[in-house]
């Protein structure tokens, strides 16, 4: 399985953006790249995903590398509520067990006031 | 609100004690998982199932067991084999097993052997 490599933890002030490296070198060309990320005690949530545009939505943005080794994700305004755990996850996408998730350690973003 | 719903939240047992965390989906959901996630660590996937009637091993199966007889419904027998079995049990779902849908995970069981 392809595997990923994050910082273990990342600081952020609130109000400012959070950048979340995430190295993938081993990426094949048809893994998908996923963002999720846990807040304590809780289960982890879907924050984003993509393939190898750049992607955007309500939470987030996913700046993928041209050559797919890397990618970055974006927290345009970090708030209190976005110091979680940051999972950068790569999986097949044919779905099935190619499909499944595995999680690595990793980064966990402190937000100060 | 459709979702995902795991119980009890906390849950001790005795050792050498067999115990089962319910799971519950009503999101029509196809798919479901069962991880696990050790105190600093990652989710490990330890079974899941396609469909209804069907489940595969995933990493760390040993000393697990599951049912899928309902398609909303996959509970996680902890049994005694399980030399190690204090941990955080997340369970999640997915809408089709062969499709890029997101998972979604329930609020997790916390269980402690004593």
């Amino acid at each position: 399985d392809a595997k990923t490599t994050q910082p273990n933890s990342m600081e952020s002030n609130e109000e400012e953006p959070v950048h979340l490296p995430c190295n993938h070198s081993t990426i094949s060309g048809t893994d998908y790249i996923h963002w999720y990320r846990q807040l304590p005690s809780q289960g982890p949530e879907y924050v984003i995903h993509g393939l190898t545009s750049n992607v955007n939505n309500r939470m987030a943005s996913l700046a993928i590398a041209e050559d797919r080794k890397s990618s970055t994700l974006i927290l345009h305004r970090a708030t209190l509520r976005d110091a979680a755990v940051y999972y950068c996850i790569l999986s097949g996408n044919y779905g099935g067990s190619q499909g499944n998730l595995i999680f690595g350690k990793g980064t966990k973003l402190s937000v100060k006031p | 609100d459709g979702g995902i719903t795991q119980s009890p939240k906390y849950l001790f047992r005795k050792e050498g004690q067999n115990v089962t965390l319910s799971c519950e989906q009503n999101l029509n959901h196809d798919a479901m998982y069962w991880y696990r996630q050790d105190p600093g660590q990652g989710l490990r996937l330890i079974y899941y199932s396609q469909i209804v009637n069907d489940f595969q091993k995933g990493d760390i199966a040993e000393g697990y067991s599951v049912s899928r007889e309902k398609k909303e419904s996959f509970p996680l027998t902890v049994t005694s084999a399980q030399k190690n079995p204090t941990a955080f049990y997340l369970c999640a779902s997915k809408k089709e097993y062969s499709s890029y849908n997101e998972q979604f995970f329930g609020p997790g069981t916390r269980l402690t052997v004593l």
